[in-house]
Parts: structure tokens; sequence; C-alpha cells
């Protein structure tokens, strides 16, 4: 059975502190690993990885993909307050391009 | 990145009743699908919609409840029928091309 798992679950550090998510994935037939972040409603887009040992940044993010040892890792240098949320990644399938999902890294930043 | 809008945003309905809820994507993707997501859990796939065609369910969601409409590449609706409280949920719309898959902002869903 696909499934994708997230530790830790929950995680809650000082500003300034940088944050290491992690993500384990066993899925037949990937595609892609995409990391969103999510506030309220809906999950934002932050990266889609593809390839292993490239990695993809987005000013205090990053991320990096490996494909033999199924995992990735998005970090947060120098968090903020806004970086608290629910950090969601998901598998993409080939087939269909349907995501497996993870249950989340609830990360609160405290001021 | 592909902009995706969703109306209504948010609903109070009754029992019994029906609502729609309608998706449009700024550029055509190649896949759509809709989503639930209740309170505390991560996202439920609930369909793949098709354009012109039948929607493609998971398990656990049927037609007769989630009627599911793609007329063109891009714009959808997801009607959830005869509701019961146990349909309170957000309901998101997704779109899928080269790869990517992003979402539009929610729908919100309370059924007294």
């Amino acid at each position: 059975e696909d499934k994708v798992v997230q530790s830790p679950l929950s995680l809650v550090v000082h500003e300034g502190d940088t944050v290491t998510l992690n993500c384990s994935y066993e899925v037949t037939n990937f595609r892609s690993l995409l990391w969103y972040k999510q506030e309220k409603k809906a999950p934002t887009f932050l990266f889609m990885l593809t390839s292993s040992g490239i990695e993809k940044k987005s000013g205090r993010l990053s991320s990096i993909l490996d494909k033999k040892e199924l995992f990735s890792i998005l970090n947060i240098t120098a968090t903020q307050t806004g970086d608290s949320a629910i950090y969601l990644c998901a598998a993409q399938l080939d087939s269909n391009y349907q995501l497996i999902w993870g249950a989340g890294t609830k990360l609160i930043i405290k001021p | 990145s592909a902009v995706i809008s969703q109306k209504p945003s948010r609903d109070i309905c009754q029992r019994g009743t029906s609502l729609t809820i309608q998706c449009q994507v700024d550029s055509q993707v190649t896949m759509m699908f809709w989503y639930r997501q209740q309170p505390g859990q991560s996202l439920t796939l609930i369909a793949t919609a098709n354009q012109g065609s039948e929607a493609t369910y998971e398990s656990g969601f049927v037609i007769d409840k989630f009627p599911i409409s793609r007329p063109n590449l891009t714009f959808s609706t997801l009607t959830v029928s005869n509701m019961s409280p146990e349909d309170s949920s957000i309901y998101l719309c997704s779109g899928s091309g080269q790869g990517a898959q992003y979402f539009g902002p929610g729908t919100r869903l309370t059924v007294l």
C-alpha cells in the first residue's frame, strides 16, 4: 500500500531557530515529491522535487529529495512567526498525477 | 503557476439540501481534482474530474452523493447532495499542469 510518513507530527521552536521537517515515502509508480504549507484552508505550493540530490530553494526555505532512501526534507532557516503552519508533503504518482498525502507537521514558532 | 478560484468560499446549509461548488482555473491544466478535508485531518481525494466524461471516484465516494462535471478544461463543479452534518468539511479543488498541483482557496461547508 502506498504511504507517506511525516515527522515530527508537531514541533514548537522559537523565532530565529532552524527547523528540519522529514518526509518518507513508499509508493509504486513514483513521479515526484511535493511540499505544501497550509495555514487556513488551502495548501500553498512550495516545492516539487523530481530528481535526487538537487536542492530547491525559496528564500529561507529549501528542500531536497533522496530517491534511493525514499525521503525528503524541508528546511526553514531563521524562522519567523509567519512560518507557523501545517507543512504537508505528498508523493505524486506517475500514472495519474494523484497525490498520496502525509499527515502533516504542525509547526509553531514562538516569538 | 495556475491561479484557481473557487466559490462559494463558505456556506451554511440545512440537512437534506444540496450545494454546488464551482472551480475555475486561469490556465489550461491537464488534470483537475476534488478533495475533502475534515477537521484535524489531511486531504482526502474525492475524485478526478475528467473533461467531458464521468469523473473517476475514489473508494468511499459515489457519483450519486458527489456528482462532478467538467464541461471544459478550465471549469469544474462538485455537488454535495442530500447533505448531512457529517458532510461538514472543507472542499478543495486542484489543478495539475506539468506536474505541480495547485489548490483553490477552498469552500468551508457547515451542515446543520
